[in-house]
């Protein structure tokens, strides 16, 4: 069925790195923009980054700008998130979906991470 | 880019009808018809209810409909069942993306 997993999540320290994988299952994903979006603990939603479907163009919130870098594999149908200079602020589950912001039909079950001492 | 303007939160009876907003700026809002809703219960993932302002996804209720006037958009359920108790976030995109702060809808 039409799923996305997400991976890589977990405890890091301030200034670290950390990179999450999305895999995609049961649609093609080299047809489709990608996005990851975040969502701090008891907090609202926040988009981080968008990818075009060939990779082409990304796009950032300016609180990831400089430190994040999104990218996918169509050949391995997965997507990508290098977290650096991880902040405290950072602290939340990631989510990939499908998209670019029109419209996230497809979601995953999201990855915990928590930047802490 | 700011978030979005949403009501923090809502309630109604089962059977009512309530109504949403969320108020952005002619930057995003205002310029496109790119607005989406999606619906969270506690611990589960976001799912997508009205994309495009006022299309609905396959599977979606009919109860749900979207609309936007100026830079105010809206979500509106008739006939609230139980279930519809959850987070409801919109997001607009106008090359970036922003989502609205979350309205949490309670059913008395």
């Amino acid at each position: 069925q039409v799923q996305l997993v997400e991976s890589g999540g977990g405890l890091v320290k301030p200034g670290g790195s950390l990179r999450l994988s999305c895999a995609a299952s049961g649609f093609t994903f080299s047809d489709y923009y990608m996005s990851w979006i975040r969502q701090a603990p008891g907090k609202g939603l926040e988009w981080v980054s968008y990818i075009s479907s060939s990779s082409s163009y990304t796009n950032y919130a300016d609180s990831v700008k400089g430190r994040f870098t999104i990218s996918r594999d169509n050949a391995k149908n997965s997507l990508y998130l290098q977290m650096n200079s991880l902040r405290a602020e950072d602290t939340a589950v990631y989510y990939c979906a499908s998209g670019a912001g029109s419209g996230y039909w497809i979601w995953g079950q999201g990855t915990l991470v928590t930047v802490s001492s | 880019q700011s978030a979005l303007t949403q009501p923090a939160s809502v309630s109604g009876s089962p059977g009512q009808s309530i109504t949403i907003s969320c108020t952005g700026t002619s930057s995003d809002v205002g310029s496109y018809n790119l607005v989406s809703w999606y619906q969270q219960h506690p611990g589960k993932a976001p799912k997508l209810m009205i994309y495009e302002g006022s299309k609905r996804p396959s599977g979606v209720s009919n109860r749900f409909s979207g609309s936007k006037s100026g830079n105010t958009a809206s979500l509106t359920i008739s006939g609230l069942q139980a279930e519809d108790e959850a987070d409801y976030y919109c997001c607009s995109y106008a090359g970036s993306v922003v989502f609205g702060g979350g309205t949490k809808l309670t059913v008395l």
